[in-house]
């Protein structure tokens, strides 16, 4: 069945880049999110990346999708204390089935 | 920007109790699903559910899950008999298309943190 890992922590200073890596063993993953929970709260999906793209960028964030590797990244600039939490990738495959496979996630502590 | 309402935050029950979930979807949505994540664990699929009936459901969801959609907006989630190992986060999402091509993808409620004693 499909795989999907972390890291289970990062920690890096105020203004520095946080870079999260994720692998996956699902070849046919067409979608690929970055979600991020803060405590206590739901899951906020932050960007998406499809298959047949390499690389996505959203102001502080990109992503890097290396499908030869099964490897994916989220690239955070400038990370803020505000960016402390958990991140998960997850995947869907284009397979027709609709569960979304998520990673164990990525703590991520800024420190001031 | 629309939301996936849950409700309670909170639920404390005892073993052996049956308890309901209550989510309800953003309106335009037509697949409605539920994860849990246990503490510390991964977020996990339950199950997916569309034109009011279950289209896919995981290992997990056996006899003592049920979901219904009783009426145009709420989507619910009922464990007959609770044991303790039921004690997770319940996430209920919603998408509009059958593949979340959009980049919202699925819309996740901010949960149902469950508490079997």
């Amino acid at each position: 069945g499909e795989d999907v890992e972390q890291s289970l922590f990062l920690s890096v200073r105020e203004g520095d880049s946080s870079v999260i890596n994720c692998t996956y063993t699902d070849s046919s993953s067409t979608y690929l999110y970055w979600y991020k929970q803060e405590p206590g709260a739901g899951l906020q999906l932050l960007t998406y990346i499809f298959s047949n793209m390499d690389m996505k960028q959203d102001q502080r964030l990109t992503v890097l999708l290396n499908k030869k590797d099964k490897h994916l990244s989220l690239r955070i600039a400038d990370t803020q204390t505000g960016d402390s939490a958990i991140y998960f990738c997850a995947e869907i495959p284009d397979t027709g089935r609709r569960a979304l496979t998520f990673g164990s996630g990525t703590r991520l502590q800024v420190q001031p | 920007e629309p939301e996936v309402t849950q409700t309670p935050s909170h639920q404390v029950t005892q073993m052996g109790q049956e308890v309901i979930l209550r989510c309800v979807p953003i309106s335009n949505h037509l697949y409605f699903y539920w994860y849990r994540q246990i503490l510390g664990q991964k977020v996990e699929f339950l199950v997916s559910f569309y034109n009011n009936e279950i289209s896919e459901k995981s290992e997990i969801f056996d006899d003592q899950f049920s979901v219904e959609r009783p009426d145009g907006s709420n989507f619910t989630l009922k464990i007959r008999s609770t044991k303790l190992e039921d004690s997770a986060m319940y996430f209920c999402a919603s998408s509009e298309f059958q593949v979340p091509r959009s980049i919202y993808g699925y819309t996740f409620g901010s949960g149902t943190r469950l508490t079997v004693v």
